[in-house]
């Protein structure tokens, strides 16, 4: 079955750069794109950019330009997404997500999340 | 971008009952609507997409509608586990998504 399993938790200083994994299993990880969501505490949904494996190609939302990068590891079938430059206001579940066959914007799979905290 | 907006952003109804929730983009999305589910320090999950396609495993009393810039979620009897938030997204302009502010479901 798919699967999108996330890093762990991490706690960051304002101005510092974080690093979350999403490694994929039960799928062909090349075959379909990695969206990037995040949700503050109490908060809605929020896009961060999405990156195709296949090609490395990303794309990122407008509040995040300049401050985010998206690769991936073809070999371990694992995304990273680095946000640099953290501010409190980045503190919220950041969520990796794959979508459907032939709708890679329907996000049918959603990683665990991972919670990154910014504070001084 | 396209802005999507979701009323109410509270909804309160008892179990068995109907609860009608609805989006609206400001601009046109056609039927690239799609809607989650999300129960607290859960991910969300798909229920609909296409508008008014059930993801798997998605029971029937859930079924959406609409096109353009006006969507409805219908959950027709709601049971004790659909009491959570939902979320409206679109999904027209690739790959700029964009997401509602959500309704949440509570008990009467």
């Amino acid at each position: 079955q798919v699967q999108l399993v996330q890093s762990g938790a991490e706690v960051k200083k304002p101005g510092a750069s974080v690093r979350v994994s999403c490694r994929a299993s039960g799928y062909t990880f090349t075959n379909f794109d990695i969206t990037w969501v995040r949700q503050a505490t109490g908060q809605g949904l929020e896009l961060v950019g999405w990156m195709s494996p296949k090609s490395g190609h990303t794309g990122y939302a407008q509040n995040f330009r300049g401050r985010v990068t998206m690769t991936r590891n073809t070999t371990t079938s694992t995304a990273y997404m680095d946000l640099s430059s953290l501010k409190s206001e980045d503190t919220a579940v950041y969520y990796c997500t794959r979508g459907l066959t032939g709708q890679q914007l329907v996000l049918v799979y959603w990683g665990q999340g991972t919670l990154v905290t910014v504070s001084s | 971008e396209i802005v999507m907006t979701q009323s109410p952003a509270t909804l309160s109804v008892s179990p068995g009952e109907r609860a009608t929730l609805s989006c609206r983009a400001s601009q046109s999305v056609g039927v690239n609507l799609a809607w989650y589910q999300q129960k607290p320090g859960q991910a969300p999950r798909l229920l609909i997409y296409g508008a008014s396609t059930r993801a798997t495993d998605i029971p029937a009393r859930f079924s959406g509608s609409g096109s353009g810039t006006a969507f409805t979620l219908t959950i027709s009897s709601l049971q004790s586990e659909d009491f959570a938030v939902y979320y409206c997204q679109q999904y027209n302009t690739w790959p700029a998504l964009s997401f509602g502010g959500g309704t949440k479901v509570e008990i009467k």
